[in-house]
């Protein structure tokens, strides 16, 4: 079962307006990353926050993070066109030989201008 | 001077055939990963690799072998191909670390469509 899972599936706004992505996952985590893709592209890394850490800003992002609900939440203030793409919440999970990252489902998000 | 790399960008064949995917980052991490990013966006871990050493293997097919040449390189080949591999291929870097996850570098993806 997916460790991550963004709500909502697909989100659309008008330019200037703000975007809230959610993420829940399962399990205890060291720490939760948030990745963006634009179509045809591949991921780019947007913010990691840590477990021991409440809320993380960078440029116009915003992450919270509440570990006793096991979910996050990506905050996109003053949304561009330029924002539309999917975004991907990211935790990690021990296995035997090191850390595999488990992504969520995404959430697309659509930018109007 | 692109980070991570993959060749080729788009790979369309016949079902049976065996094909390659090439991957190599500049970026001198230890780790590289292979995911599979199906039809609906679902980004799923294939492989991981440290300092050439295979060290996540999850449920993936036989046909599926991973080679890594050098710490800079992780190369996938598949074997007998089938329609259920048309997928977009990702292949991503990042730093060494036994306590928690790094940041991962994405390449920019291999789209393989198996007819």
């Amino acid at each position: 079962s997916q460790q991550g899972e963004e709500d909502p599936q697909a989100l659309s706004i008008q330019e200037g307006e703000n975007a809230t992505m959610n993420c829940s996952y399962k399990t205890s985590i060291n720490n939760l990353q948030w990745y963006r893709q634009n179509s045809g592209r591949g991921l780019v890394h947007l913010i990691l926050i840590r477990s021991n850490e409440r809320e993380k800003h960078s440029g116009r992002l915003r992450v919270t993070l509440d570990t006793s609900k096991k979910s996050s939440s990506l905050l996109i203030t003053a949304s561009r066109a330029a924002d539309t793409a999917s975004y991907f919440c990211a935790t990690d999970a021990k296995g035997t030989g090191g850390f595999k990252t488990i992504f969520g489902a995404g959430t697309r998000l659509f930018v109007k201008a | 001077d692109t980070a991570v790399s993959q060749t080729p960008k788009y790979l369309v064949t016949q079902m049976g055939n065996d094909k390659s995917i090439k991957c190599e980052q500049n970026l001198g991490h230890d780790t590289m990963y292979w995911y599979k990013q199906d039809s609906k966006k679902f980004l799923k871990i294939m492989f991981s690799y440290n300092n050439k050493e295979l060290i996540i293997n999850e449920t993936v097919p036989n046909r599926f072998s991973p080679k890594s040449p050098d710490k800079a390189h992780l190369n996938l080949h598949i074997n007998s191909l089938e329609l259920g591999d048309s997928a977009v291929y990702f292949c991503a870097s990042s730093p060494f670390n036994q306590r928690v996850q790094e940041t991962q570098y994405f390449g920019p993806g291999t789209r393989l469509l198996v007819l």
